[in-house]
């Protein structure tokens, strides 16, 4: 168990939709940080919060974004579905600020998002 | 920019020995990981390298070549459980983000 907890495991919903994944990182990690992985992909980075302000944006689409509140959760909302949205959507955190090449990141068990 | 490239897929023969190789392109190298994930699970951390050489850690080793952009994973006594996708990834890049290879999936038969 790598202590970082993400909620739901799956989510089935429809084109259109919005949904919202949340993701609750280790006790004392600050910094957090979401992926997407498709079928049969590797790891698409989309975001990175620290300590509650955005430090790092990768391919998100205008109609993904996310906040890291002051309790340090996340939650990353997906709106406007399409099929291709369909994913494995993994959190992770650190304890540190990202900036640090030597931060190993503990990764979420994930949230199977599947758009019918 | 940064760029990763590994294998698609590999099988090896249980007790056997393979080698996973990435090689990499990036403007600023703060060092490399490599994560082990298996199939609809999370991956997890395997190992760091950030100098030259090899880091020996039980059945796995890692090394680093930075002036060639190059490491390998080295999986020794290969066991059915370690059938994975193994990720190589530069932390880091481009300030605050840890970008991931496409991963080499592993398979092991008996």
């Amino acid at each position: 168990d790598s202590g970082v907890t993400q909620t739901p495991k799956h989510l089935i919903t429809a084109t259109g939709q919005r949904v919202t994944l949340r993701c609750s990182p280790r006790s004392g990690d600050l910094s957090v940080y979401w992926y997407q992985q498709s079928l049969d992909q590797g790891l698409q980075f989309l975001i990175q919060y620290y300590n509650g302000e955005e430090r790092a944006k990768g391919n998100i689409l205008e109609r993904f974004s996310a906040q890291q509140f002051p309790d340090l959760h996340s939650e990353l909302n997906l709106s406007s579905l399409e099929l291709g949205d369909s994913a494995l959507y993994f959190c992770a955190s650190t304890d540190g600020t990202g900036g640090s090449g030597s931060e190993k990141l503990f990764f979420g068990s994930g949230t199977q998002l599947s758009v019918l | 920019g940064q760029n990763i490239d590994q294998p698609t897929e590999m099988t090896a023969t249980e007790g056997a020995i393979v080698q996973i190789n990435c090689t990499y392109q990036t403007s600023g190298f703060n060092g490399l990981f490599w994560y082990q994930q298996h199939a609809g699970e999370a991956p997890t951390f395997l190992s760091y390298n950030v100098l030259d050489g090899l880091e020996e850690k039980g059945r796995f080793s890692s090394f680093l070549s930075r002036s060639k952009g190059y490491s390998y994973l080295l999986l020794k006594e290969l066991q059915m459980k370690d059938s994975a996708s193994y990720l190589c990834a530069l932390p880091n890049t481009g300030g605050f983000k840890t970008i991931f290879g496409a991963g080499t999936r592993l398979f092991v038969k008996a």
